[in-house]
């Protein structure tokens, strides 16, 4: 079965810590990976997203990820979260050939100042 | 970037009445595009795709006949929840494709909307 599993629901930080998102997925052709970000109240944010090549991706914010197939994951990073980085962050796969993507449950990062 | 909008962003009406959501892709063109909607502090539902020209697709469960959508041209998707009631209150999401950009799905602000 195709699912993408964010296993921390809501993850706590202290500004100008490092923040790690974990994401998992299974799927069954080669994915398409997505990081969004949704602000309270608002639509989603394309951080970055990894189609080929280079394993490691950047995106916008500061925050890049990694994709490493043998673990079938694709973490998100930042040196040094904001406060304004608190917001709920969703990972996502898809497949080009297949527009739909698949979700996962969303991990909420919260700022300690 | 890919820009998409969503209006309104917020609206309130009186239940058994009908409410239209736009969609637009402010600077690609978007021969599909999504409508989701979300439930607080839950991931993204996919409601249905909207696709240039024809009928869109709707997932298991969403009733076709109260969220009517419409996808007239490559730029525009409307999402019009009939006859509105109270459990109908949710965001509504859409997203816009850009097949110029991989097939990425770019986001609307989104549309609250309070059925009283």
């Amino acid at each position: 079965a195709q699912s993408v599993t964010q296993p921390d629901i809501h993850i706590t930080v202290s500004e100008g810590a490092s923040l790690e998102l974990r994401c998992n997925y299974s799927y069954g052709a080669t994915p398409y990976l997505f990081w969004y970000v949704q602000s309270p109240g608002q639509g989603l944010q394309l951080l970055l997203k990894y189609f080929s090549g280079d394993t490691l991706v950047q995106g916008i914010k500061g925050f890049e990820a990694e994709f490493k197939r043998s673990q079938s994951s694709f973490n998100l990073r930042k040196p040094s979260v904001h406060w304004s980085d608190a917001a709920e962050y969703f990972c996502a796969v898809g497949a080009l050939s297949n527009y739909q993507l698949i979700w996962g449950a969303g991990t909420k990062l919260i700022i300690k100042p | 970037g890919a820009v998409v909008s969503q209006h309104p962003s917020r609206v309130i009406c009186k239940s058994g009445t009908s409410v239209k959501i736009e969609c637009r892709s402010l600077d690609f063109q978007a021969t599909t595009m999504f409508w989701y909607r979300q439930f607080p502090k839950q991931s993204l539902m996919l409601m249905a795709t909207s696709n240039e020209g024809s009928k869109a697709t709707y997932e298991q469960g969403v009733e076709k006949d109260k969220f009517l959508i419409n996808h007239a041209s490559l730029t525009l998707s409307t999402l019009t929840v009939t006859s509105a009631h109270p459990e109908d209150s949710s965001f509504y999401i859409c997203s816009a494709r850009d097949l110029a950009g991989g097939g990425t799905q770019y986001f609307g602000p989104g549309t609250r909307l309070l059925v009283l």
